[in-house]
C-alpha cells in the first residue's frame, strides 16, 4: 500500500520567517495531496490541496508544490504568525483511501 | 466541523469490555470513515463506509467492526477492548473542498483509554 513520510517531526521558526514541511509518497497511483492543520484537542482541518496534474498552488501565505517524478510534495508557509502554531499533516490519496504522514509540530517563536 | 458529531468525547474502559463509538452527520454524506490517531503514526484508516450497509476495511481493521444502518450514523465497535486500542478516534465524511475536490472533513474526536 501507500507509504507517506513526513519531515521534520518538529519545527520552530521565528515569527515572520518561512516554514517548509516536506513529504514523500511511494504509490505512483496517488493523485491527490491534501494538507491538514490540527490544533490541540480538535480534529484535522484541511488547509490546502493539490491534484497530481498541477505542480504548484498558492493560497495567501500558504503554498504547496508537487514533484510527481520524484514523488514528493511540500508545504510552504510564509510570514508566519503565532496562530500558525499547530501540528501539520500531509496525505496522499489512492481511490478512496487517504494515507497520512506522521505529522510536523510547528512552533512559531514570537 | 461539516456537521459531524462524535459520542462519547471521552471514555475510560477496562480490558475485555465492549465499546461502541458513534459518529453522526447531518448533511447526508454518502462516505464516512473511522481513523485512529497515535503519536508517531499520524492518522490510520480503520474502516470506511460508502453507503448504508456498505463498508470496507482500512489498514488497521483488526479488532474493530463497524455498522451503518442509516445514512447519518456510523458506529465503530471494539468487541473486546485491549490496551493497544487506547487512542484518539476520528470520524470523517467525504465532502467537497473549497477547491472543488472530493475531500475528507473530520469530527472533533473521541479519546478512548483502555485500562
Amino acid at each position: 500500500g501507500e507509504n507517506v513520510e513526513q519531515h521534520p517531526s518538529t519545527l520552530s521558526v521565528q515569527e515572520g520567517d518561512s516554514a517548509v514541511i516536506k513529504c514523500t509518497y511511494s504509490d505512483s497511483a496517488s493523485n491527490y495531496f491534501p494538507w491538514y492543520k490540527q490544533e490541540l484537542g480538535k480534529g484535522p482541518q484541511l488547509i490546502i490541496d493539490i491534484r497530481s496534474n498541477v505542480g504548484e498552488k498558492k493560497d495567501q501565505r500558504i503554498a504547496v508544490t508537487l514533484n510527481k517524478t520524484a514523488k514528493h510534495f511540500s508545504l510552504h508557509i510564509t510570514e508566519t504568525q503565532p496562530e500558525d502554531s499547530a501540528v501539520y499533516f500531509c496525505a496522499a490519496r489512492v481511490a478512496e483511501k487517504l494515507t497520512f504522514g506522521t505529522g510536523t509540530r510547528l512552533t512559531i517563536i514570537p | 466541523d461539516a456537521g459531524i458529531t462524535q459520542s462519547p468525547r471521552h471514555k475510560v474502559t477496562e480490558t475485555g469490555t465492549p465499546v461502541t463509538l458513534r459518529c453522526h452527520q447531518t448533511e447526508n454524506h454518502r462516505y464516512m470513515y473511522w481513523y485512529r490517531q497515535d503519536p508517531g503514526h499520524g492518522l490510520r484508516l480503520i474502516h470506511y463506509s460508502y453507503g448504508v450497509k456498505d463498508t470496507d476495511k482500512g489498514e488497521v481493521s483488526d479488532g474493530y467492526s463497524v455498522s451503518r444502518s442509516k445514512t447519518e450514523d456510523f458506529l465503530l465497535t471494539l468487541e473486546s477492548a485491549t490496551s493497544s486500542q487506547t487512542s484518539v478516534y476520528f470520524c470523517a465524511i467525504r465532502g467537497v473542498s473549497a477547491s472543488g475536490f472530493n475531500e475528507q472533513f473530520f469530527g472533533p474526536g473521541t479519546r478512548l483509554t483502555v485500562l
